[in-house]
């Protein structure tokens, strides 16, 4: 059972343009959504985080925008740069220690300049 | 550059045989994750430690897998032994306070089984 949904599986975007990424989720107690990204023969790396509290998080080019009533998140990447070419992975967990994030199955963006 | 270190980067086994890789987390992180993430980059998560404890790990690794994270020495992860479906780069992470928050992680051991 898939809990944590990403689509589209790739997508390629020109430079400058903007990038919309999907997530959905199963699990209602999740409370905590982090991006992770990850370029190739990198180890994934957080780029984004945000908590149901919010319905938007915002850091650079890059914002969350969340919807809690339908378990829905989207990660937009404004002004896309071909720096930004990497596999991102949605993720949640329900929090505390012994929790183990659980990842969707990312989307791998490629921006051409 | 990650302050995770996996070692080997890269192992190659035959199916049946022992596998072992090992990981040190980031100086001051007590809680350690063990991933497998497959050639579709799928996530599979496996255990985790607050310090030598285990605080959650799935079914499989309660049969070919065992790991360990004992103090003042690497924490590894071992496959008893090993099969095809194995093949896969184990990914190692750390954590000053559990999933919550940042996750750092190693470079990965791809363990390919022949």
């Amino acid at each position: 059972q898939q809990q944590v949904r990403q689509s589209p599986q790739s997508l390629t975007v020109w430079e400058g343009e903007t990038a919309i990424l999907n997530c959905s989720y199963e699990d209602s107690t999740f409370d905590y959504f982090p991006w992770y990204w990850q370029f190739p023969r990198e180890s994934p790396a957080l780029l984004i985080a945000i908590r149901p509290v919010s319905n938007k998080k915002e850091d650079g080019r890059f914002t969350i925008f969340f919807n809690k009533r339908e378990k829905k998140l989207s990660l937009h990447i404004t002004d896309s740069q071909p720096g930004d070419s990497a596999t991102y992975f949605c993720a949640a967990n329900t929090g505390g220690l012994s929790g183990k994030l659980t990842f969707g199955e990312g989307t791998q963006v490629t921006v051409i300049s | 550059n990650s302050k995770v270190i996996q070692t080997p980067r890269y192992l190659v086994k035959g199916q049946g045989q022992k596998a072992k890789m090992r990981c040190i987390p980031e100086k001051g992180h007590p809680v350690v994750f063990w991933y497998q993430q497959n050639k579709n980059n799928e996530f599979k998560f496996l255990i985790n430690f607050q310090n030598q404890e285990v605080l959650q790990q799935i079914d499989m690794t309660e049969k070919r897998f065992s790991a360990e994270c004992p103090s003042n020495s690497p924490c590894s992860l071992e496959i008893q032994s090993s099969e095809a479906g194995d093949s896969a780069l184990y990914l190692c992470a750390s954590s000053l306070q559990g999933t919550n928050e940042r996750l750092f992680f190693g470079h990965g051991t791809k363990l390919s089984v022949l």
